[in-house]
């Protein structure tokens, strides 16, 4: 049964610094791997899609990785903002199409 | 472009009834994935519709049903409600199984 994990649950930095946000998930046979944002009370904001044969994609101050063998993904946030406070979540899409989402990590920048 | 909707927005229900919620895909979308969120939980997968037949479900039991339709709008319906039924239930989109875009999702509350 595949599960995704999500370290840490919550973290607070202050604004400027690059932060890394961590999802392990147990089984690697994977279609791919996305991470969204939450806003509290909203929907989910797609932010990166890594398919299972990529090893990291990149969008302005985002860069997720993928190490499918290792079961593991990082996403990266370079020069935090207090607007990237929000919850961020990571999903895997298996083989069966099901999606599989960590719990997340509530993330705070303080200004 | 027209974004991910659902309705009704906020929905109270007693224990026992029966509740119908409501999704339009994203133009050109042909997938619908329907999604439970308990507060402080990541989203969990309940099923996914690709053209209009179900290809994919989580461990939800046969009271949560659900349709899509010709445009690749989509329901859910949820019978027999229970407390635990209580959550943000969010739709996703995508084509193709690919990046999913998410919609605000309803609030369902049962007392």
């Amino acid at each position: 049964k595949q599960e995704v994990t999500q370290i840490p649950a919550a973290l607070s930095v202050p604004e400027g610094e690059n932060l890394v946000l961590n999802c392990s998930f147990t089984d690697s046979a994977i279609y791919n791997l996305q991470w969204f944002r939450q806003d509290p009370g909203k929907g989910l904001t797609s932010l990166l899609l890594i398919q299972s044969s990529q090893r990291e994609q990149t969008s302005g101050r985002l860069n997720a990785s993928l190490d499918k063998s290792s079961g593991r993904s990082t996403l990266y946030i370079a020069a935090s903002q207090p607007g990237d406070s929000a919850t961020y979540l990571c999903a895997v899409r298996d083989r069966d199409d099901k999606i599989i989402f960590g719990k997340g990590t509530r993330l705070h920048i303080l200004p | 472009e027209t974004g991910v909707t659902q309705s009704p927005t906020h929905l109270i229900k007693t224990r026992g009834q029966q509740v119908t919620l409501r999704c339009s895909s994203q133009s050109g979308h042909n997938t619908v994935s329907w999604y439970q969120q308990a507060l402080g939980q990541g989203p969990q997968f309940i099923f996914q519709y690709y053209r209009e037949e179900e290809n994919g479900r989580g461990n939800f039991p046969p009271r949560f049903s659900g349709l899509q339709f010709p445009n690749y709008s989509s329901e859910l319906n949820v019978n027999a409600l229970e407390l635990d039924d209580s959550a943000l239930y969010l739709c996703a989109s995508s084509l193709d199984r690919t990046k999913e875009y998410f919609g605000p999702g309803t609030r369902l509350t049962v007392t």
